[in-house]
Order: C-alpha cells, then structure tokens, then sequence
C-alpha cells in the first residue's frame, strides 16, 4: 500500500469508447502525475498538476483529458482512443514539484488499458 | 534531452549471489530514487538519496549517491527469489523534472 489508489486496474475499451482513470492519494501530497508505460520503454510523463493546476503537458494528444478537482484525486478522461494506447497507466504524487529534501514520488498500483 | 542510462538491461543469478546496478545521468540531479515494479503493479518506492555521497540501506538493499551527482547504484545483498522484478532509478534535476531508467530486470535461480 504506497497512500496512491488507482481505479480500475483494468480496462478494456473500443476506439469509440469514453472512459475515465481514476487517482486518490492519502499522503497529503500536493502534486500529482499521470504516467504512460509500455513495454521496454521508460516511463513517460504525460501530466504534472501542483495544487489543482496543470503545470505540465508533455504534448499528449488530446485524446487524453486529465482533470484534477482537488489535490487528492486525479482523473484521466479517454476518448476515441487508439490499439497504441494500450499500456499501463501510472498515477503517483509527490509532496511539491520543487527541490528540497524529501520529494519523492510515489506510484499507484497502474491501470492496464487495452483498446480494441 | 536529458538521459538517464541505466544498466544492466538484466541480470541472471543465483540466490545467495550480489547484485549490483547502477545509472547514470548526463547532468546533475538533486534526487535519486530506485523503485522496484513488480509485473502487472505500479513501481514501489526502496530507496530515495538526496545529499551527494549519501549511502542509504533498506535491508538487504544499499544505494549510493554519486559524488558528480551524475550517478547512483542500487545492490542488493545475498539474493532471494522474491527479489525478481525491475528496478527503476529515478533523477529530479535542477529544474524540478524527473526521469526514469529504461529498468534493470532481475531473475534470480533458486
């Protein structure tokens, strides 16, 4: 248990489809993450949120729509997404964005995304 | 861009032996982070360094901060079979990013 809870840890969607991911962290933190992993490559950031705003995005299709109401839940929104865009999904969260002693980030568990 | 190198790719070993991984940046980092990833799970936090020259254990598992700030390893001791995974290293730079390694995939023989 890492304080970082991802819903649902798998989904199966058309190309058609809408569908969200869903974050909560019980850390306190007030930075939050979406991640994209696929196999053999390293971890791509794809969106940065520090208290509720978007401070980073990393030229994500809009296909993706993240959404942050307050700084303990994270959404990712999907839509009209493609066979690509299968991968693992990783929220994590972080005390702050800036330097000091202590930031470190923190994983959720991951949501597996197939689109077919 | 920046890059971070980790290596090796993977490890074969048998229990009981050492493992030893490193990575390395081509600029300084403020933060060094090894996470362990388990197959189907998000990346699990083992050890974060945050002073140059700082050795931290956690267990059977010791990681160092490079004196450059350019690098860091991660070994771990006497290898059991519930030590197979991937091992990330993670870098916050001066400007505030993280970056991952590609990952070190170990498999340890009982």
């Amino acid at each position: 248990e890492t304080g970082v809870t991802q819903t649902p840890r798998h989904l199966v969607m058309g190309m058609t489809n809408k569908k969200s991911l869903k974050c909560e962290q019980h850390l306190g933190h007030n930075a939050m993450y979406w991640y994209k992993q696929s196999a053999k490559k390293p971890l791509e950031l794809m969106f940065v949120y520090s208290l509720e705003e978007r401070v980073e995005n990393n030229s994500v299709p809009s296909r993706f729509s993240p959404e942050c109401p307050n700084s303990s839940h994270l959404f990712l929104h999907l839509h009209t997404l493609q066979p690509e865009d299968s991968a693992l999904y990783l929220c994590a969260s972080s005390r702050g964005t800036g330097l000091g002693s202590g930031n470190t980030i923190y994983f959720g568990e991951g949501s597996w995304l197939t689109v077919v | 861009g920046q890059q971070l190198n980790q290596s090796p790719q993977s490890m074969f070993i048998q229990e009981g032996e050492d493992v030893s991984m490193n990575c390395t940046s081509s600029s300084i980092f403020n933060t060094w982070l090894w996470y362990k990833q388990d197959p189907g799970e998000g990346p699990v936090l083992l050890i974060a360094l945050y002073k140059a020259g700082e050795l931290t254990s956690n267990g059977r598992l010791t990681a160092q901060f490079g004196i450059t700030r350019k690098d860091s390893f991660l070994n771990i001791s006497a290898s059991i079979p519930s030590d197979v995974g991937i091992y990330f290293c993670a870098g916050q730079n001066t400007g505030n990013q993280f970056y991952f390694g590609t990952g070190t995939s170990l498999t340890v023989i009982p």
